[in-house]
Parts: structure tokens; sequence; C-alpha cells
């Protein structure tokens, strides 16, 4: 099955810095790679998504970038900002009849400093 | 809020019980989720179901039990129930099975906190 590894499990930035969070997969068939933030006490939210036809997509200050030969895909945000500081879990999915699952990374604990 | 619920939001019971947890899924939606969170696994998924029968299984074990009702919403049954299975217990819906070729997006509900004691 599909194995992606999520680094760094921590991360501190100032406010205003940018921050990166990197992804691997193992499966060359996965073809969708959504980032979910999760807060405190609340479920994984949908922050963006990108499917393998693409290269990067970009929402207002969050970016997501897909290296579908080394088969790994990052996160970035930038001019951080004190309510930017959750869990981020980066997860795939292969796309095949009946299954629809995800596989998630194990988490990025991001902080922002004000 | 995504339009998933989930109940109860807390749940602690002893070891050997059985519980029901209970998820309804975003209007119109037809595919249900269900996902365990522990400190050391992360999000594992566990099962899936679209319009009232299963569709995949995760890492789900055999003394856990899911089921999508006509109306939609679903049940996860926990029994003989462990320490270990401490967890946060999060269900997931989406529109369809796979709408498209690519797809569709899954939208998580707040989950459940269970505590065996």
């Amino acid at each position: 099955g599909e194995n992606v590894e999520q680094h760094p499990s921590t991360l501190s930035v100032q406010e205003g810095d940018s921050a990166v969070i990197k992804c691997t997969y193992s499966d060359s068939a996965s073809n969708y790679f959504p980032w979910y933030k999760q807060e405190l006490g609340k479920g994984p939210q949908l922050i963006i998504d990108i499917r393998s036809n693409v290269g990067e997509k970009k929402d207002q200050r969050i970016a997501v970038t897909l290296n579908k030969t080394a088969k790994h895909f990052s996160l970035h945000i930038t001019e951080t900002q004190p309510e930017d500081s959750a869990v981020y879990f980066c997860a795939a999915r292969r796309e095949k009849t009946g299954a629809n699952n995800l596989f998630f990374g194990t988490g990025t604990r991001l902080t922002v400093i004000p | 809020d995504s339009g998933v619920t989930q109940t109860p939001k807390h749940l602690i019971t002893a070891t050997g019980q059985r519980v029901t947890l209970r998820c309804s899924p975003r209007s119109g939606d037809l595919s249900v989720y269900w996902y365990q969170q522990s400190l050391d696994q992360g999000l594992q998924f566990l099962i899936q179901y679209y319009n009232g029968e299963e569709r995949a299984k995760g890492n789900i074990l055999e003394r856990f039990s899911a089921q999508q009702f006509p109306d939609l919403h679903s049940e996860l049954n926990l029994s003989s129930l462990e320490l270990g299975d401490s967890a946060l217990y999060f269900c997931a819906s989406s529109v369809t099975l796979a709408g498209g070729p690519w797809g569709d997006t899954q939208y998580f509900g707040p989950g459940t906190r269970l505590t065996v004691l």
C-alpha cells in the first residue's frame, strides 16, 4: 500500500516568515495530494490540494508543489500569522475502483511565534 | 464547520466494553470514511462505505465493525475494548465514490475522543 512520510515533525517560525513542510509518497500511481490543517480539538480541515496533472497550485498565502518524478510534494505558507499555528497533515490517494481512502503523513506541528 | 457531525464528542469506558460511535455525513454525500487518530500512529484509515455498501477496508480490527444506514448515517462499533483503542475517531464524507477521474474532497467531522480505562 501507499506510504507517506512527512518532515519535519515540528516547526517553529517567526511571524511573517515562511514555513515549508515536505512529504514523500511511495506509490507512483497516487494522483491526488491534499493538505489538511488540524487545530486543537477539531477535525482535519482541507486547506489545499493538488492533482498529478499540475506541478503547482497557489491559494493566497498557501502553495503546494508536486514533483511526480521524485514522488514528493510540499506545502509552502508565506507571511505566517499566529493563526497558522496548528498541525498540518499531507495525504495521498490513488484512484481505484471502489476505494477512495487517504493515506496520511504523521503530521507537522507548526508554531508561529508572534 | 464541515457539515459532518459526530456523536458523542467524548466517551469514557472500561476495558472489555462495547461502544457505538455515530456519524452523519454532509447533506448529499454518499460516501463515509472512518479514521483512527492515535498519538503514535497518526491518522489511519479504517473503513469506507458508499450508499450503504462497504467499499474499502484499511487497518480495522476484527473487534471493530461499521455500517451505513439507508439515511446515510454511519455507526462504528468497537467491542472488547482494550487500553490501546483509546484514540480520536474521525468520520469523513464525500459526494461520490470517485467523482470523475480524480475523486473528490473528503470533509472531516469534529471527531469522537474515546478513552478506555
